[in-house]
C-alpha cells in the first residue's frame, strides 16, 4: 500500500502567518490527493481534493498543490479556526491510506 | 443538510461481535457510495471499508477483511458495519462517510461511534 509522510508532525505558527504543510507518498498518486482537517472531538472535514480542488464552501485562503509523490497544503493567513489537525489522503491505488497527520497550534 | 448519525459502539470482549448503524438523511442515499473509516485513540485516520451505491462493489481494508463485513439498506437509508472476532487493535471511533468522486474522497462524515475491544 501507499504510504503517506507528512511533515511537520507540529507546526507552531499565529493567527495571520502563512502555514505550508507537506504530504510525501511513497509512490506516484498521480494527482488523487486529498487534505481533511479535524478538530478536537470532531469528525474530519474535506478540504482539498484532486491535488488542488477547493472542497464545497472552503475559504480561498485554503490551497493545494503538488503532483506525483509531493503536495502541499498552504494556509495563505491563519484564522483562529484553522488550528486543527491536518490529514493528506491518496486513492490512486487500493487501498486509500491517510497520513499521520500535521498538528497546527497556536 | 446532510446527516449521517452512527450508533451500536459500545465496549465488547475480544472475539465477539458487534453491528454499527449509520442513518443518513439530508440526501439520496441509495445514490451514494459509502465508506467506514475509524480512528483509534490519539491516533490517525484508517479506511475501513466502502459499499457502492447499489452494493455491487466492496472493498475492505486488509486489516478487517474476513472479519467485518460492511451493508447496506437503501429502503431504510441505513449504512451497518457487521464486525466479528474483534480485537483489541480494533478499538477506535468508528465513522461513517458519503463517498465523493468514485469512491475517492469522503465529503461527509458521522460524529462517530466508539468502539472499545477490552477484557
Amino acid at each position: 500500500e501507499i504510504v503517506l509522510t507528512q511533515s511537520p508532525a507540529t507546526l507552531s505558527l499565529s493567527p495571520g502567518e502563512r502555514a505550508t504543510l507537506s504530504c510525501r507518498a511513497s509512490q506516484s498518486v498521480s494527482s488523487y490527493l486529498a487534505w481533511y482537517q479535524q478538530k478536537p472531538g470532531q469528525a474530519p472535514s474535506l478540504l482539498i481534493y484532486d491535488t488542488s480542488n477547493r472542497a464545497t464552501g472552503i475559504p480561498a485562503r485554503f490551497s493545494g498543490s503538488g503532483s506525483g509523490t509531493d503536495f502541499t497544503l498552504t494556509i495563505s493567513s491563519l484564522e483562529p479556526e484553522d488550528f486543527a489537525v491536518y490529514y493528506c489522503q491518496q486513492r490512486n491505488n487500493w487501498p486509500p491510506t491517510f497520513g499521520q497527520g500535521t498538528r497546527l497550534e497556536i | 443538510q446532510v446527516q449521517l448519525v452512527e450508533s451500536g459502539g459500545g465496549v465488547v470482549q475480544p472475539g465477539r461481535s458487534l453491528r454499527l448503524s449509520c442513518a443518513a438523511s439530508g440526501f439520496t442515499f441509495s445514490t451514494y457510495a459509502m465508506h467506514w473509516v475509524r480512528q483509534a485513540p490519539g491516533k490517525g485516520l484508517e479506511w475501513v471499508a466502502v459499499m457502492s451505491f447499489d452494493g455491487s462493489n466492496i472493498y475492505y481494508a486488509d486489516s478487517v477483511r474476513g472479519r467485518f463485513t460492511i451493508s447496506r439498506d437503501n429502503s431504510k437509508n441505513t449504512l451497518y458495519l457487521q464486525m466479528n472476532s474483534l480485537k483489541t487493535e480494533d478499538t477506535a471511533v468508528y465513522y461513517c462517510a458519503r463517498d465523493y468522486r468514485k469512491m475517492r474522497y469522503k465529503d461527509y462524515w458521522g460524529q462517530g461511534t466508539l468502539v472499545t475491544v477490552s477484557s
